[in-house]
């Protein structure tokens, strides 16, 4: 197994530009999520998803949309890029039964 | 919405000496407090973690210990190692909201 993967590993984008965060897991795991993690501020919950079809919102979601069209596949889009999503990116997923989440190798992003 | 405080946001103690941190949650809901550890330039990875029906769990060198009347959980860590060094999150969920809060880390340093 892969395990939970994300594309790309580093991106950086001019204010204004849209791009897409790309994770994937091979587990089979119901629910997935996505943080941002910023010096002194911890893992910030962005949005999350309990399975295909169902997402919601985070803590800090403003400027991010997602979607969950398969089990697998959850990725994150940034609509217009702000210097403020500069920020490393996680991507996690979790069966529910254990709650043990899985981070994948994070995408560290730039935005100038 | 669930909200965690961790304390301290740096710790250093000597290497073979006890590290405790220490982490509060407002939603009594709560149910479930696991505990990630970061290293440098890697993702973060569970530890340890403990349900609301259980007041301690070991595993080796590694303790939490869980208050529900205080809500606060604390992490305890003996006769550290120089690999002990990292970021250490706690975080709290509610297992019918299924997003797991995490808290904003504590640097752990482990001094020869």
């Amino acid at each position: 197994n892969a395990g939970v993967t994300q594309t790309p590993k580093f991106q950086v984008l001019k204010t204004g530009q849209s791009m897409t965060l790309q994770c994937a897991q091979d587990m089979n795991h119901e629910y997935m999520s996505w943080y941002r993690q910023d010096p002194g501020m911890g893992l910030r919950l962005i949005h999350y998803s309990v399975g295909a079809g169902i997402t919601d919102q985070g803590e800090v979601p403003n400027g991010y949309n997602v979607s969950r069209s398969t089990t697998e596949d959850f990725p994150l889009r940034l609509l217009s890029a702000a210097p403020s999503q500069t920020s490393v990116y996680f991507c996690a997923s979790s069966y529910g039964g254990s709650r043990e989440q899985y981070f994948g190798p994070g995408t560290r992003l730039t935005v100038t | 919405g669930e909200n965690v405080e961790q304390h301290p946001s740096t710790l250093s103690v000597q290497e073979g000496d006890s590290a405790v941190i220490k982490c509060t949650y407002s939603d009594s809901a709560s149910n479930y407090f696991p505990w990630y550890k970061q290293e440098l330039g890697k993702r973060p990875q569970l530890i340890i973690d403990i349900r609301s029906n259980v007041g301690e769990k070991k595993d080796q060198r590694i303790a939490v210990t869980l208050n529900k009347t205080a809500k606060h959980f604390s992490l305890h860590i003996t006769e550290t190692q120089p690999e002990d060094s990292a970021v250490y999150f706690c975080a709290a969920s509610i297992d019918r909201d299924d997003k797991i809060i995490f808290g904003k880390g504590t640097r752990l340093h482990i001094l020869p």
